[in-house]
């Protein structure tokens, strides 16, 4: 069983729907992260947090609303996203946002999303 | 100049080949650099850090030359097992999150 766990895996929404991306991890780590993975492009990270408190914002649109309850929930709120949004969307987790300094992240299966 | 420049590929390389994959970065300031490798389909995951002195693991060698912020990673007597995408990474500049480059597609036939 891998030690990030991301649901759903696959998800189809229309632009005017409302859904949730949810992420749990299970290696004691302090630190999570949302990337986003599109075709042709690099991962582009969006939100960092650490102790449950967002650390990084990286100017991502607010139609995407991250949640972090606990050191080992992750959720990512959608609502009227653009067909442009649709990817991959992986978490990762860290010991702690400083020990990215090790490299050590490590991520989940990714949820795929479509936007209709 | 983009936080992490890759060469995408593909390579193409029979097995038993030696291949090598460059990257730059752009953020002087980085004190952390590393190679992942992502499968198809699959999360990215650490293959290996990047030390100044050049490290090795194996059939796997990464190089670090900071003066020119370029880094390698050497693949030596490639296997089919090697076929996956590369993935360089550098630290953002507030050295919170790592960058991740686009990657290098690496595809090794017998």
């Amino acid at each position: 069983e891998t030690g990030v766990t991301q649901t759903p895996r696959h998800l189809v929404m229309g632009m005017t729907n409302k859904k949730s991306l949810k992420c749990e991890q299970h290696l004691g780590h302090n630190a999570m992260y949302w990337y986003k993975q599109s075709a042709k492009k690099p991962l582009e990270l969006m939100f960092v947090y650490s102790l449950e408190e967002r650390v990084e914002n990286n100017s991502v649109p607010s139609r995407f609303s991250p949640e972090c309850p606990n050191s080992s929930h992750l959720f990512l709120h959608l609502h009227t996203l653009q067909p442009e949004d649709s990817a991959l969307y992986l978490c990762a987790s860290s010991q702690d946002s400083g020990s990215s300094n090790t490299g050590e992240l490590f991520f989940g299966e990714g949820s795929r999303l479509t936007v209709l | 100049r983009k936080e992490v420049e890759q060469d995408p590929g593909p390579f193409n390389v029979p097995e038993g080949a030696t291949v090598a994959f460059n990257c730059t970065y752009s953020n002087s300031a980085s004190q952390s650099f590393f190679w992942y490798r992502q499968d198809c389909r699959k999360e990215p995951k650490l293959l290996m850090s990047v030390y100044s002195s050049g490290n090795e693991d194996g059939r796997f060698t990464a190089q670090l030359n900071r003066a020119s912020q370029y880094i390698s990673l050497l693949i030596r007597d490639s296997k089919l097992s090697d076929s996956a995408t590369y993935l360089c990474v550098v630290h953002n500049q507030a050295g919170t999150a790592l960058i991740f480059g686009k990657g290098t597609t690496l595809s090794v036939s017998s």
